[in-house]
């Protein structure tokens, strides 16, 4: 059974950048891609981005596009996800989550725990 | 740009039965959006239930079934129970990107 741990909540102010990690266990980290996705309070969920674990190819969401960044490091079966330029609007819990096969891009069956991330000056 | 509409609330008595559903503003919802439902309660990550239009995952439990309906992506839960009370996200592909509905908040009174 596939695993995603997420590293802990941030504090940033305006302005900074946070990265945030999801490391993977229970399966072949690099045969399954893992996309990013976030949650305002009370708000719904919103996409980010995908990143291939293989060849560490991306794509990302218009709305992010010029603030994010997704990488990954095999030797550590870990995915980053990189937000620049943090405002209020930002403050969300982040998460994680992976296709259920490997040629599969969006039926998704795992998710991590969520990173908490809080803008404020 | 992009939108999937849900039914921003319903409520539903125990043991009853209700369909959600999920729309795209760029028309008819078909099995080649891949719709995902997934569960989340309250201070919790989401949970997948439904992938691919109407298959469940091995946990998820045969009361919660997934079609097309009117154009749209529906998830249908039957005898509802009272643990079924959460949030509801429907999730669309459309070719390399992903857009999630609002969400669903079910109340089961």
């Amino acid at each position: 059974q596939a695993q995603l741990v997420q590293s802990g909540a941030e504090v940033k102010e305006p302005g900074a950048s946070v990265k945030v990690s999801c490391r993977a266990s229970g399966y072949s980290f690099t045969t399954y891609g893992l996309h990013w996705v976030r949650q305002a309070p009370g708000q719904g969920l919103e996409w980010m981005g995908w990143i291939r674990a293989d060849s560490g190819n991306t794509q990302y969401s218009q709305k992010f596009q010029d603030r994010v960044t997704i990488t990954r490091d095999r030797s550590a079966s870990t995915t980053y996800m990189e937000l620049s330029r943090l405002r209020s609007e930002d403050t969300a819990i982040y998460y994680c989550m992976r296709p259920r096969c490997t040629t599969c891009y969006a039926d998704i069956d795992s998710w991590g725990q969520g990173t908490l991330v809080t803008v404020s000056s | 740009q992009t939108a999937v509409t849900q039914e921003p609330s319903l409520t539903v008595s125990p043991g009853g039965t209700v369909t959600l559903t999920c729309a795209s503003s760029t028309g008819t919802v078909t099995s080649s959006y891949y719709p995902n439902w997934f569960q989340q309660r309250p201070g919790q990550a989401p949970r997948a239930l439904i992938y691919d239009t109407s298959n469940k995952h091995s946990w998820t439990p045969a009361r919660f079934s997934g079609s097309l309906l009117g154009g749209k992506a529906a998830l249908t839960l039957s005898g509802v129970q009272p643990e079924d009370e959460a949030d509801y996200h429907c999730l669309l592909y459309y070719g390399g990107a992903v857009i999630f509905g609002g969400g669903t908040k079910l109340t089961v009174l």
